[in-house]
């Protein structure tokens, strides 16, 4: 069964860089949600779009933004980039409403270190 | 706000044990709730979903049960594996949509 694919798994960038992370939706999955994990810490929700339009909105720095597409695919773009933000950054999708069960789906993740 | 709380943050036990994983919830209110496993620098692979008019989920060794009005849910794992060693995550749903709530976590080691 296809899952939710993020792209790229890995990413490295200097302080002050701008980064780019991708997720695709399990296929009829209409809403996408965007995690970080610190080290240590528990997945923190940053925000969610269902049906391209944001959906709500958690604890998002406001040097990044996001946005989903017309395929449904998401994006989350981190501009000035800080030794914080080196963390884990997960997507998930499901269904808005109840669907099958309600479940969320989550990616593998993208690993971001910044230095 | 809903909080979710996991207790303990860590236990150690040895292998072959039955044990107990404890979540609660500050809005009992809740949509559904899920359980997760993540190994260390890994992803979260769910366990078990239940729905807030459920009352429990098996999948194998693994058995959830949800009490909304207590605001409570536990994981059950019977005859525990070095294989289970992991961090388990209880994560909240409030309504059709929203967001999932995390816990902190509870990482599990089982000891051969």
């Amino acid at each position: 069964a296809a899952g939710v694919i993020q792209s790229p798994r890995h990413l490295i960038k200097e302080k002050r860089e701008t980064a780019t992370l991708k997720c695709y939706p399990i296929p009829r999955h209409d809403t996408v949600y965007w995690y970080q994990q610190g080290p240590g810490q528990d997945p923190q929700f940053l925000i969610s779009f269902y049906e391209k339009m944001q959906s709500d909105k958690g604890s998002i720095p406001d040097r990044f933004s996001a946005q989903q597409f017309s395929d449904y695919h998401s994006e989350l773009n981190m501009s000035s980039l800080e030794l914080g933000d080196s963390a884990l950054y997960f997507c998930a999708s499901s269904f808005w409403t109840s669907g099958p069960t309600g479940e969320l789906f989550f990616g593998e993740g993208s690993r971001l270190t910044v230095l | 706000k809903q909080e979710v709380t996991q207790i303990p943050a860590a236990l150690s036990v040895p292998e072959g044990e039955n044990l107990v994983l404890n979540c609660s919830f500050t809005d009992s209110a809740i949509y559904n709730l899920q359980w997760f496993r993540q190994d260390p620098g890994k992803g979260l692979t769910s366990l078990l979903l239940i729905q807030s008019s459920q009352r429990e989920q098996t999948s194998g060794r693994l058995n959830a049960s949800l009490d909304k009005s207590s605001g409570r849910s536990t994981l059950y794992i019977a005859a525990s594996q070095p294989g289970d060693s992991a961090t388990y995550l209880c994560a909240v749903r409030t309504t059709s949509g929203s967001r999932l709530t995390f816990g902190e976590g509870t990482q599990l080691t089982v000891n051969p």
